[in-house]
């Protein structure tokens, strides 16, 4: 079946540093699925952070950018410069193309930690 | 901003109890999903309605849950007989169809001792 693979549980990287978080994705659906960016924030609900629709585009929001790659199958969160304010959990995510499908298959999360 | 309404928060059962948790989608939004999430791990599917009628389901949902939107402003998810590994997180989302954004809910907390 679908399934997303976030291979850090935990990041922590230095203000004003470059970051990364890796998702790589498999999906068994005809045709390529949406993949998505949701971040929860301490104390606050799941948001969506981005999303992309289109094999080969780039999503961006607040700073971060993340490129859907069909070939290496993976949508890699980044960003040139964190700050504090960008400490949460990030889920990596995929909606599979199926008719009736509209649920979302979650990676593991990656805890982002921020070094003053 | 969307905002998806869950009740109650948290949720204490004893083993063998009933559970249900409720959530009250967006205004006009016509799909509602159910995940569960145990641990701070990846979200699981368990629902998904669109236009209160369930279109798509995990087994495990289809065993022991009970989940049901009788209105377009109201579902509900329901545990016949709480287990010690239901603990976990049950988060509610809407969206204006299954395709769209899906807008998540705080979540009610299930601890089931």
């Amino acid at each position: 079946g679908d399934s997303v693979t976030q291979t850090e549980g935990q990041v922590t990287v230095s203000e004003s540093k470059s970051l990364i978080i890796n998702c790589t994705y498999s999906a068994t659906s005809i045709g390529y699925p949406n993949l998505f960016w949701y971040v929860r924030y301490p104390g606050e609900g799941l948001q969506l952070l981005l999303k992309v629709i289109t094999a080969g585009q780039k999503g961006s929001s607040r700073g971060f950018e993340a490129t859907y790659n069909k070939e290496a199958t993976s949508f890699h969160l980044q960003k040139a410069s964190v700050q504090e304010s960008d400490s949460a959990v990030y889920y990596c995510a995929l909606r599979p193309m199926n008719y009736n499908q509209g649920k979302l298959i979650f990676g593991q999360g990656t805890k982002l930690s921020i070094k003053p | 901003d969307a905002a998806v309404t869950q009740k109650p928060r948290y949720l204490i059962k004893m083993k063998g109890q009933e559970a249900e948790m409720k959530c009250i989608p967006e205004k006009g939004h016509t799909a509602v999903f159910w995940y569960q999430q145990k641990q701070s791990k990846e979200l699981k599917f368990l629902i998904y309605f669109q236009n209160q009628q369930p279109l798509d389901q995990i087994d495990m949902v289809k065993e022991r849950f009970s989940a049901v939107c009788p209105s377009s402003s109201l579902c509900s998810l329901g545990i016949r007989t709480c287990e010690a590994e239901d603990s976990a997180l049950y988060l509610c989302s809407s969206s204006w169809t299954g395709q769209d954004t899906q807008y998540f809910g705080p979540g009610t907390r299930l601890l089931v001792l």
